[in-house]
């Protein structure tokens, strides 16, 4: 079993849709998360971080936490074409500092 | 603000050959990362060290050696290339704590034949 587990997609929404992203992990110790977001050919740029149960908002981002069933998600509001990408979500493992990425889940905004 | 800075940006390499990919931060971060990235594969994790003096395996480390040189430089060595390490590598560097974003660099595109 991966650490971190992504759907691969692509998913394809409507321009102005909501798109959701989701990812679990293995390790329950984990403390921090995070969603990063590639464009091809480039590197990844970080989007949103979070470590406490719940929701976090930044702008038409929100990330949401759930350590009990070990998943977070991401959840991208009014999306635009320029928001296709492949977004990456990252777990790091508290203590050791080891940072790993799911596989990406690649979206697709319909204009 | 160079950032995270890696050289070379492309190579080919012939299988059996060495070589070493190079990466300096100037952001004064403990963690430094190799990482590799091929189609569909997200990030998968070589090697990574948390502090200087410091190295730990990733996901992937076979046919890879690293070595933390001091603070800014984490270099990462391929001793007998396979045409299985073709891939784009990508280093990063954070700060160690909660909630740290990881920089990276622009990537290093390697081919082996």
């Amino acid at each position: 079993q991966k650490e971190v587990e992504q759907n691969s997609g692509p998913l394809s929404v409507p321009e102005g849709a909501i798109a959701s992203l989701n990812c679990t992990y293995s390790d329950r110790v984990s403390q921090s998360f995070f969603w990063y977001r590639q464009y091809s050919g480039k590197s990844p740029e970080l989007i949103m971080s979070i470590y406490s149960n719940g929701d976090k908002e930044d702008g038409r981002f929100t990330a949401q936490l759930n350590k009990a069933s070990q998943y977070v998600s991401l959840l991208i509001r009014d999306s635009q074409p320029s928001d296709s990408a492949t977004y990456l979500c990252a777990v790091l493992m508290d203590s050791s500092y080891k940072l790993i990425f799911g596989s990406g889940t690649r979206l697709l905004v319909r204009p | 603000n160079a950032g995270v800075t890696q050289t070379p940006k492309f190579q080919v390499l012939k299988t059996g050959q060495s070589m070493t990919l190079q990466c300096a931060q100037d952001m004064n971060h403990n963690s430094m990362y190799w990482y590799r990235q091929d189609p569909g594969m997200g990030l998968r994790l070589i090697y990574y060290s948390a502090s200087e003096g410091t190295t730990d395996k990733g996901e992937v480390p076979n046919g890879y050696n690293v070595s933390r040189l001091n603070k800014r430089e984490f270099s990462l060595r391929l001793e007998s290339a396979a045409p299985s390490q073709t891939s784009v590598y990508f280093c990063a560097s954070s700060e160690n704590g909660l909630n740290t974003e990881a920089f990276f660099g622009q990537g290093t595109r390697l081919t082996v034949v």
